[in-house]
């Protein structure tokens, strides 16, 4: 079974720039969230989306923007880049439609973005 | 805002060395998940642990949570350098309708030397 799938792993922009980061959560899976990872804030949640919708969101800025297609797939959006979103970006599939306490995430390898 | 706070944020020891991990909280998690993230790679759940006191050994790694639910903490025997990453603890609240949250700490780099 495949796992989770980022694109592009590794991506330069300049500030002011947009970028849209896609994800292709595992076979099966319709649950699939963002987080945004840096050395000093550790793991940050930017949002969830399940069955196209967004059901959960961390306190981001309004740049930070998401969507889910109908076969899961996933694709993040930061437009207006700052020095500051340069992280990496992680992005994970789950299993459960109803979330009981047993949500096991998996993470795809992250897409690195670098902000010039 | 529910915070985790893990220590050490740095560790550095020798193979055949023991350590422990903590993960501490202000706040109750339904269930707690321990990943382990190695460089430019995501992070892999080692172990969910959900009962107040619960136990859970995966070979030499010993995973505690806190009677309240507010502490972990990750125990490695005889550590070995394919040990070495970044261990993450992450507390899973749940809310009303779709208020599902994790929210993890900033993790604790561990190197194993050989």
């Amino acid at each position: 079974k495949a796992g989770v799938t980022q694109t592009p792993r590794y991506l330069i922009k300049t500030r002011g720039q947009q970028v849209t980061l896609s994800c292709s959560p595992i076979s099966g899976h319709r649950s699939v969230s963002w987080y945004q990872q840096t050395p000093g804030q550790g793991l940050q949640f930017l949002f969830e989306y399940f069955s196209e919708t967004q059901r959960n969101k961390g306190n981001f800025p309004g740049r930070f923007s998401g969507r889910q297609f109908s076969n899961s797939r996933s694709e993040m959006n930061v437009s207006t880049l700052e020095l500051g979103d340069s992280a990496l970006y992680l992005c994970a599939s789950s299993l459960v439609a109803y979330r009981g306490r047993y949500n096991e995430q998996f993470f795809g390898p992250g897409t690195r973005l670098t902000v010039l | 805002t529910q915070l985790l706070e893990q220590s050490p944020q740095f560790l550095s020891i020798q193979e055949g060395e023991n350590l422990t991990v903590y993960c501490n909280s202000s706040s109750v998690f339904s269930s707690l998940q321990w990943y382990r993230q190695e460089p430019g790679e995501g992070p892999v759940l080692l172990v969910t642990v959900v009962t107040g006191g619960e136990v859970k050994k995966l070979k030499r790694l010993t995973f505690q949570f806190g009677d309240a639910r507010k502490d972990s903490s990750l125990h490695i025997t005889a550590a070995q350098p394919g040990d070495t990453g970044l261990y993450l603890c992450a507390g899973a609240t749940i809310g009303g309708g779709s208020n599902y949250k994790l929210t993890f700490g900033k993790g604790t780099l561990l190197t194993v030397n050989p």
